[in-house]
């Protein structure tokens, strides 16, 4: 089975930049994906990183090392509506569901 | 521009009680799933349909039944629910399996 390492709540101020880690542990892999939860929403999807290095999205980038088994989501100029939950995913096969870790809960102060 | 729709949005049951959630999307995709959110436990897959006429179980199937009734439409029932359902429960559709999900608004369901 896979499991997934992500903290469980990380604190910011406006306009910092914050890194959310992921772990993870699975049988193959094929990427890790990031999404993002506001309170009472539903997921929306960020990212995706089926190789090494750094993937870049505005203010949001995603990194991934296949070698480490690890990968972080990086937000620059944190706003307060950046204000969410973000998880972490990983499909360890080619035609295999997402498993989904349990959620790392940002908040972003004046 | 809908996306993916689920109905009911929220809903209150009694132990025993059976009800079906609905879904629907637009985008033409394959794959569809039901997964369920239960404070600090993230997203856990409970059923999904790669194609059309296919059906798998995921993490946490017990106590539930899907159908898909065709390319657009994937439900979820409960036959008989438990205190233990008491959930958030989205439905999200993507190309294919392991890509990029759409996610509906979510169902927050209480069993009491």
């Amino acid at each position: 089975g896979q499991s997934l390492e992500q903290p469980s709540e990380v604190t910011a101020v406006e306009g910092a930049i914050v890194q959310i880690n992921c772990t993870y542990q699975t049988s193959g892999f094929y990427g890790l994906s990031w999404y993002q939860q506001h309170d009472g929403g539903a997921p929306t999807f960020l990212s995706y990183n089926a190789l090494d290095g750094l993937e870049e999205t505005g203010r949001f980038s995603s990194f991934l090392s296949r070698s480490d088994s690890y990968g972080y989501l990086l937000l620059q100029e944190l706003q307060m509506k950046d204000s969410a939950s973000y998880f972490c995913a990983v499909r360890d096969g080619g035609y295999s569901t997402l498993t989904f870790g349990k959620g790392t809960m940002l908040l972003v102060s004046p | 521009n809908a996306g993916v729709t689920q109905t009911p949005k929220f809903q209150v049951l009694k132990t025993g009680q059976s009800m079906t959630l609905q879904c629907a999307q637009d985008m033409n995709h394959n794959s569809m799933y039901w997964y369920r959110q239960d404070p600090g436990m993230g997203l856990r897959l409970i059923y999904y349909s790669a194609s059309e006429g296919t059906t798998d179980k995921g993490e946490v199937p017990n106590g539930y039944n899907v159908s898909r009734l065709n390319k657009r439409e994937f439900s979820l029932r409960l036959e008989s629910a438990a205190p233990s359902q008491t959930s958030v429960y989205f439905c999200a559709s993507s190309g294919g399996v392991g890509e990029k999900l759409f996610f509906g608004s979510g169902t927050q369901l209480s069993v009491l």
